[in-house]
């Protein structure tokens, strides 16, 4: 099976830094990535499909891109309210495995 | 709006049964694939089962848990067999994107399986 990698494990940045979340797959997925984000003791909402499709409703200072193995999240300026933790998702093929999160922090 | 509600969790012996519920609403149930993705408390998402044509599940459950749909009354099924206190965690029902695609919006809001003597 395909396993997904997310670096950092956790970061904390200032209010108006730009933050860059890498997901890493084992093998090729194409462009068959999502990302995620979970506020602390909320549900699971989709940010991004396709790797680089913002979902309707998020704000635009989310940007995803990559392809094959190697894929970012970028927030280009952090704001208070994205304090959370965030996770890719492959869904190429079963099993439709998740990486292990990335928790976001503002200083 | 689409609605998924999930219920049916609760606490449970090891080796125990359980069948979780999620009532779907707002959208053309039968048309898309549906999913199971538990959170472990304190830890990250794990994808468990998903359902189109075919159904799908993780390694960790596969043999205990079975998934299914009724699309007669928009509802999606997880009955677990042979639980283990490893599987306690929050299951969210979740709705993929079109018939075979497997990113998941919106999630319900979940229901807590807890797995203890």
């Amino acid at each position: 099976d395909i396993q997904m990698t997310q670096s950092p494990s956790s970061l904390s940045a200032s209010v108006g830094d730009r933050v860059t979340i890498t997901c890493r797959a084992s093998q090729g997925i194409g462009n068959y990535l999502a990302w995620y984000q979970q506020k602390p003791g909320k549900v699971p909402k989709l940010l991004i499909y396709a790797a680089s499709t913002l979902q309707s409703g998020v704000p635009s200072r989310f940007s995803g891109g990559g392809s094959g193995t190697d894929f970012t999240l970028t927030i280009s300026s952090l704001q208070p309210e994205d304090v959370a933790t965030y996770y890719c998702q492959k869904y190429n093929s079963a099993p439709f495995t998740f990486g292990p999160g990335t928790k976001v922090d503002v200083k | 709006e689409v609605q998924l509600v999930e219920s049916g969790g609760g606490l449970v012996q090891p080796g125990g049964s359980l069948r979780l519920s999620c009532a779907a609403s707002g959208f053309s149930f039968s048309n898309y694939a549906m999913a199971w993705v538990r959170q472990a408390p304190g830890k990250g998402l794990e994808w468990v089962s998903g359902i189109s044509g075919s159904t799908y599940y993780a390694d960790s459950v596969k043999g205990r848990f079975t998934i299914s749909r009724d699309n007669s009354k928009n509802t999606l099924y997880l009955q677990m067999n042979s639980l283990r206190a490893e599987d306690t965690a929050i299951y969210y029902c979740a709705k993929g994107q079109g018939r075979t695609s497997y990113w998941f919006d919106p999630w319900g809001q979940g229901t807590l399986v807890t797995v203890s003597s």
